[in-house]
């Protein structure tokens, strides 16, 4: 157990929906990261807040967007879902260093 | 940019074998390097870190040397085993920093007994 839990585990939804992803970092990290784990395009990482504050965009559509809360939890919203947004969403936390932890995902399934 | 390269599996050995899964990446500066292990059904864990030239990372029997002259971090065990079925990834760190992990397409593991 990482200490980095997710929410849902699973989320199926159709095309054109709206969702929204749920992480909550190990206690006392600041550091949160949005990664998309597919079939076809392996591990891309999406996003990475520290303490509240965007710190690095990565291969994130706009139709995606993310935000750290004050009490260090992160949510990934994902709208105008196509099929092609079917893939397994992963958080992990740092607590600034390089070793990053990773939750045990959120599979999204998109009808 | 950055990235890397690591080779293609599904990798399928019998138990006691040996491993080597290789991985090679192109960054500006000298990247810490990792392996991060994904068990069935699990999120990424990390396996193995190496922070600069010549570290060799080193956990659960697996070791990785970091070769800046070859841009390398080979996964090795010397005797594998069925729990050691997984998908191992190589990711360099190219700030260092704590920032995002550039990962590789990953390589599958299958162990037999």
């Amino acid at each position: 157990d990482s200490g980095v839990t997710q929410t849902p585990k699973h989320l199926i939804t159709a095309t054109g929906q709206r969702v929204t992803l749920r992480c909550s970092p190990r206690s006392g990290d600041l550091s949160v990261y949005w990664y998309q784990q597919s079939l076809d395009q392996g591990l891309q990482f999406l996003i990475q807040y520290y303490n509240g504050e965007e710190r690095a965009k990565g291969n994130i559509l706009e139709r995606f967007s993310a935000q750290q809360f004050p009490d260090l939890h992160s949510e990934l919203n994902l709208s105008s879902l196509e099929l092609g947004d079917s893939a397994l969403y992963f958080c992990a936390s740092s607590p600034g260093g390089d070793t990053q932890y990773f939750g045990p995902g959120t599979r999204l399934t998109v009808l | 940019g950055d990235s890397v390269t690591q080779m293609e599996g599904p990798v399928t050995l019998s138990e006691e074998a040996f491993l080597t899964i290789n991985c090679t990446y192109t960054a500006t500066g000298y990247p810490s390097l990792f392996w991060y292990v994904q068990y069935p059904g699990e999120g990424l864990q990390l396996l193995l870190k190496a922070t600069k030239a010549d570290d060799k990372g080193s956990n659960k029997g697996f070791e990785a040397t970091y070769r800046k002259e070859t841009t390398s971090f080979h996964l090795e065990k010397g005797s594998v085993q069925v729990s050691d079925s997984a998908v191992y990834f190589c990711a360099p760190d190219p700030n260092q920093a704590g920032t995002a992990l550039i990962f590789g397409k990953g390589t599958t593991l299958s162990v037999s007994s």
